[in-house]
């Protein structure tokens, strides 16, 4: 059972909605992290978040949004995406951003932009 | 030159083979080093650190040679539960935070 939990796993939007993705991690961990996962793509670091500090933002549009209200819950909102932002988002979390620990994923949400 | 490689594979082995794979990096001054495994459609999981020293888990053997900048990952005795993707994650410090580095991954299938 993961200790990092998102919601929702599957998202179908139109190119006009908007949405948010949640993630919430239960694991005491102080830094957070969106990825991007393309088919056969390797990961894509979009954001990370260190204690409520937003420290990267990996030259993502702004048509994504990231929210980070307290160190266990991360928010990417989305508004005015295009097709070929279908993909798997996907959080973690770390102890903190200053360590070289590991990271634990959640189960994704699974983002289709018709 | 990639940060961080592997070979996509896919390595196909069958039941009870011993596969290993490799991942190079380009920073001599990484510091962490770990295996995920990732299934199909599902998030990457941790299967295990790295140590300068080695690391066995069961089956599985991580080793780090730093002189020739690689990771590997050997499995014994193979289960076709082990299919999947192994993803390879080097950290690295830049500006005092870490810099987390994804290999594409390396795709096995074990066959019965």
């Amino acid at each position: 059972e993961t200790g990092v939990t998102q919601t929702p796993r599957h998202l179908v939007m139109g190119m006009t909605n908007k949405k948010s993705l949640k993630c919430e991690q239960h694991l005491g961990h102080n830094a957070m992290y969106w990825y991007k996962q393309s088919a056969k793509k390797p990961l894509e670091l979009m954001f990370v978040y260190n204690f409520k500090e937003q420290t990267e933002n990996n030259s993502v549009p702004s048509r994504f949004s990231p929210e980070c209200p307290n160190s266990s819950h991360l928010f990417l909102h989305l508004h005015t995406l295009q097709p070929e932002d279908s993909a798997l988002y996907l959080c973690a979390s770390s102890r903190s951003q200053d360590e070289g620990t590991e990271a634990f994923f959640g189960q994704g949400t699974r983002l289709t932009v018709v | 030159r990639k940060e961080v490689e592997q070979d996509p594979g896919p390595f196909n082995v069958p039941e009870g083979a011993t596969v290993a794979f490799n991942c190079t990096y380009s920073n001599s001054a990484s510091q962490s080093f770990f295996w995920y495994r990732q299934d199909c459609r599902k998030e990457p999981k941790l299967l295990m650190s790295v140590y300068s020293s080695g690391n066995e888990d069961g089956r599985f053997t991580a080793q780090l040679n730093r002189a020739s900048q690689y990771i590997s990952l050997l499995i014994r005795d193979s289960k076709l539960s082990d299919s999947a993707t192994y993803l390879c994650v080097v950290i690295s410090f830049s500006g005092g935070y870490q810099k987390v580095t994804f290999g594409t991954g390396t795709k096995l299938q074990v066959i019965p």
